[in-house]
């Protein structure tokens, strides 16, 4: 069973606009990490967010924030400000315990950022 | 402070034949893990190492298989190669203990033919 998924494929933002990539994830484990990654066409993979299942406030770090919704199991990516270096693959990322190393990966989302 | 380093960055391999993959993990941290990304997908979770020892492995078959040596550092090898396997295979590092994300090298991409 998939245990991430990200319904857009892919999305098409201006400049300097604000963009929300959304997630969704299953789980049964109370306590989980939800984690955000952008891949450039270079093949890298950069760490932006992390969530804990625990946490009482949204994440953000810079431009980044994590719009979590633990009801409805859902961990959405706002990304403010758009900049062209933002085209990208954007993956959304699940582990299940906080000893578990295994991450669960969605299929991405790929973003384009138009000037 | 260096990152998460692979080698090499590109590989082509015969079917059937075998290949082995290195990555060193980012200064301090003890677990490595291992990823391949097939074109236009997310990453799959192959296996994880520490202490030297193969903790958790994802659902890959026994041609897969790894080394983590005293310094943290990593090897993935394939068996018997085959066309599917043709992807790009990420290291990752990262602290064993607490919430810590992974952290990717460039990764290797291995062409099968």
């Amino acid at each position: 069973a998939q245990k991430i998924t990200q319904t857009q494929p892919g999305m098409f933002v201006q400049e300097k606009e604000a963009v929300t990539l959304d997630c969704t994830y299953d789980t049964s484990d109370p306590s989980y990490g939800l984690f955000w990654y952008k891949q450039p066409s270079s093949g890298e993979m950069i760490f932006l967010i992390y969530q804990g299942s625990y946490d009482q406030q949204n994440a953000t770090e810079g431009r980044y924030s994590l719009n979590f919704q633990k009801a409805r199991k859902s961990a959405n990516l706002v990304i403010s400000a758009s900049q062209l270096g933002d085209s990208a693959m954007y993956f959304c990322a699940m582990r299940e315990t906080p000893r578990g190393q295994n991450f669960v990966f969605g299929p991405g989302t790929r973003l384009s950022v138009l000037p | 402070d260096a990152g998460v380093t692979q080698s090499p960055t590109h590989l082509i391999k015969t079917r059937g034949q075998q290949v082995t993959l290195r990555c060193s993990p980012k200064s301090g941290h003890d677990t490595v893990s291992w990823y391949q990304q097939a074109l236009g997908q997310g990453p799959q979770f192959i296996f994880q190492y520490y202490e030297e020892e193969e903790r958790q492995r994802g659902n890959f078959p026994d041609r897969f298989s790894g080394h983590q040596f005293p310094n943290y550092s990593s090897e993935l090898n394939v068996n018997a190669l085959l066309l599917g396997d043709s992807a790009l295979y990420l290291c990752a590092s990262s602290f064993r203990r607490g919430v810590s994300p992974l952290h990717f090298g460039n990764g290797t991409r291995l062409t099968v033919t």
